[in-house]
């Protein structure tokens, strides 16, 4: 059965600071995998996929599958970028798994 | 720009009332979706439709229904709502096309108070 495990629930990290928020998935098919990003107050968007490889806000993530993971990660933290992240993985009839998420918390 | 709307942002029921949350969609999507956020435990799906009168149970289907008459509505109903119900619920739509699985645009949540 497919899985996304976030291991940490809440991340506090400096402003200029790296961040990471870690990923991992288990899926028997070909995984595509996305990242999402909830602002306070706003509704949950898609921040990025893996597909694309591309950069938003700073971000990027990349997809390893010997190591199951797709790890989001920025170089220098901003103010902005306090919220909640999950990790999504697309399973049978375009069902997404998500990750129990990470608070990210950047400190002035 | 996809708009997903809910009918109401926040919401206050008694145990045993029959609850109906309703989620439009402009995008002509053809899969909707019904979910419950609750703090560390992520989102959930309780119930998801890839076309209209089609359904399929979720994660957490126990004590949900859902509708779907017309293809921009998605109707999550609570046929007699309990305290553990208490919770934000997240609708989604997203296209059926090949290569857009898993980009779904959510709409604002519903937070739901059963007491």
């Amino acid at each position: 059965a497919q899985r996304v495990t976030q291991p940490e629930k809440l991340l506090s990290v400096f402003k200029g600071a790296p961040v990471e928020l870690k990923c991992n998935y288990s899926y028997s098919g070909s995984p595509e995998l996305f990242w999402y990003v909830q602002y306070s107050r706003q509704r949950l968007q898609l921040l990025l996929r893996h597909i694309s490889r591309e950069s938003i806000k700073g971000f990027t993530a990349d997809l390893n599958k010997g190591e199951t993971s797709f790890h989001l990660k920025k170089p220098f933290a901003q103010e902005e970028d306090s919220a909640m992240y999950y990790c999504a993985l697309v399973y049978g009839n375009n069902r997404l798994a998500f990750g129990k998420g990470n608070q990210v918390v950047v400190i002035p | 720009d996809v708009k997903v709307t809910q009918s109401s942002r926040y919401l206050v029921k008694r145990t045993g009332e029959k609850v109906f949350l309703e989620c439009v969609q402009d995008m002509d999507h053809e899969n909707m979706f019904w979910y419950r956020q609750d703090p560390g435990l992520g989102l959930r799906l309780i119930y998801f439709s890839y076309d209209v009168k089609m359904k399929e149970k979720g994660d957490i289907p126990e004590g949900y229904s859902v509708s779907r008459e017309k293809k921009e509505r998605f109707s999550l109903i609570l046929e007699s709502a309990s305290t553990n119900q208490t919770s934000m619920y997240l609708c989604a739509s997203s296209s059926g096309l090949a290569g857009l699985q898993g980009e779904q645009y959510f709409g604002p949540g519903t937070r739901l108070t059963v007491t």
